[in-house]
């Protein structure tokens, strides 16, 4: 099975802040990587799929990019909104496993 | 209006069994492969079950390998997962998700997650 690991599991910032969180796959798996956002209580939602496609209406400042084995999602300025957990997944192949999440926290 | 609909979570024994189902409305069901994710209470996501769109291809996580079976009914638009054997472990929200297809394997709709409880 192919394990997906994010750096970090928690992260304080602050509006208007540049982040970025990475995931790292333990092998190849191209540009199969997808990127989503989820807010307590709520369900998981796609910002990027294919390491860098922007899901329709998520706001532009929300990128991904990577391929291989080292990704990145980065939000270039925090807005009070983004303050979630994220996950990435892989779906290169079965178990189409998830990171284990990143949770982004107000500072 | 793509929407994704689970029920039939509740309380279960130990052992026990308990069939999700996930009607979809709003899209071609039949054109879609589809996935069941779970997610245990202050947890992370775990992806469990996928089928193709004729439901003549499946796949599963091994936690579920052998206990859970992932099937579908076109005609009725309803993803279907079948749990047996049911552990305390598997308490979670289980969500439905729809897989994008051609220009991308990610999953671009979930439901709204239905939760199960497994005690005694």
């Amino acid at each position: 099975d192919i394990q997906m690991t994010q750096s970090p599991s928690s992260l304080s910032a602050s509006v208007g802040d540049r982040v970025t969180i990475t995931c790292r796959a333990s092998q190849s798996i191209s540009s199969y990587l997808n990127w989503y956002q989820q807010k307590p209580g709520k369900a998981p939602q796609v910002l990027i799929y294919a390491a860098s496609s922007l899901q329709s209406g998520v706001p532009s400042r929300f990128s991904g990019s990577g391929s291989g084995t080292d990704f990145t999602l980065t939000i270039s300025s925090l807005q009070p909104e983004d303050f979630a957990t994220y996950y990435c997944q892989q779906s290169y192949s079965s178990p189409y496993t998830f990171g284990q999440g990143t949770k982004l926290e107000i500072k | 209006e793509v929407q994704l609909v689970e029920s039939g979570g509740g309380l279960v024994q130990p052992g026990g069994s308990l069939r999700l189902s996930c009607a979809a409305s709003g899209f071609t069901f039949s054109s879609y492969w589809m996935h069941w994710v779970r997610q245990a209470p202050g947890k992370g996501l775990v992806w469990l079950s996928r089928t193709n769109s004729d439901d003549s291809s499946t796949k599963y996580a091994d936690s579920v390998k052998g206990r859970f079976t992932i099937s579908r009914d076109n005609a009725k638009n309803t993803l279907y997962l079948q749990m047996n054997s049911l552990r305390a472990e598997d308490t979670a929200v289980y969500y439905c998700a729809r897989e994008r297809g051609y220009s991308g394997y990610d999953l671009d709709y979930w439901g709204q997650g239905t939760l199960v409880t497994v005690s005694s």
